[in-house]
């Protein structure tokens, strides 16, 4: 399997510019999540999905971010308007159910907000 | 609410020595699953190890062990024989609260292995 994947790797934006980040999980895995990694807060849940239904949206910061999940195969992360504190990494991850079953990372989208 | 902490910043270990990173968490959730997960510069999250709420024994993988003190609310993570490339930032997570399958990440500790 080819793990989680991500597009784009990095993004270089204006602030002001919508921004969309993609990710297409692990076949077969039922959960998704996206997290974001910033020095000062370290890593956080933005949102996570179970059979393509949002399930805990707590972690996204306000309406400039929404995120979607239209089929098990692809989801994305979207801010608009976009702003510099928005840069960080994004990851995305997926897993099987149960709390004893790893999530596994995608390798992180890395966004600049100037 | 979760909360994991890692009071190590940054630690270091020579080469082929043990070393232990320490993590302690709260919850009052009889159920609940702990992760230790390992970032290198290049930026990647790998899963290195996880421990269940309810098992007996301490969890091991290759190298790395779990020393898990329920009581105390401790999963300290333990790597054996330390390599060079175990050069990372590890993170401490929980997950499984209140039924959320989410992961509550620590801050993280920086090793770095000296030769």
């Amino acid at each position: 399997d080819a793990g989680v994947i991500q597009s784009p790797r990095h993004e270089v934006t204006e602030m002001g510019q919508e921004v969309t980040l993609r990710c297409k999980p692990i076949s077969g895995h039922d959960y998704l999540f996206w997290y974001r990694q910033t020095m000062m807060r370290g890593l956080e849940l933005l949102i996570y999905f179970n059979n393509n239904v949002p399930i805990d949206d707590s972690g996204m910061p306000e309406d400039r971010f929404s995120a979607k999940m239209p089929n098990a195969s692809f989801s994305t992360l979207k801010i608009q308007p976009s702003e510099p504190r928005d840069s960080a990494v994004y990851f995305c991850a997926s897993s099987l159910p149960a709390s004893s079953v790893q999530q596994y990372f995608g390798p992180g989208t890395r966004l600049t907000v100037t | 609410a979760q909360k994991i902490t890692q009071t190590q910043p940054g630690m270091f270990v020579q080469e082929k020595e043990a070393v232990t990173l320490d993590c302690t968490y709260d919850t009052s959730d009889p159920s609940y699953g702990l992760f230790w997960y390992k970032q290198p510069s290049s930026g990647e999250m790998i899963f290195l190890i996880y421990q269940g709420s309810y098992d007996q024994q301490n969890a091991t993988e290759g190298r790395y062990s779990l020393n898990f003190q329920k009581a105390r609310k401790s999963a300290n993570l333990v790597i054996s024989a330390s390599q060079l490339g175990d050069s990372a930032m590890y993170f401490c997570a929980m997950r499984g609260q209140g039924g959320s399958e989410k992961l509550v990440f620590g801050k993280g500790t920086k090793l770095t292995v000296n030769p």
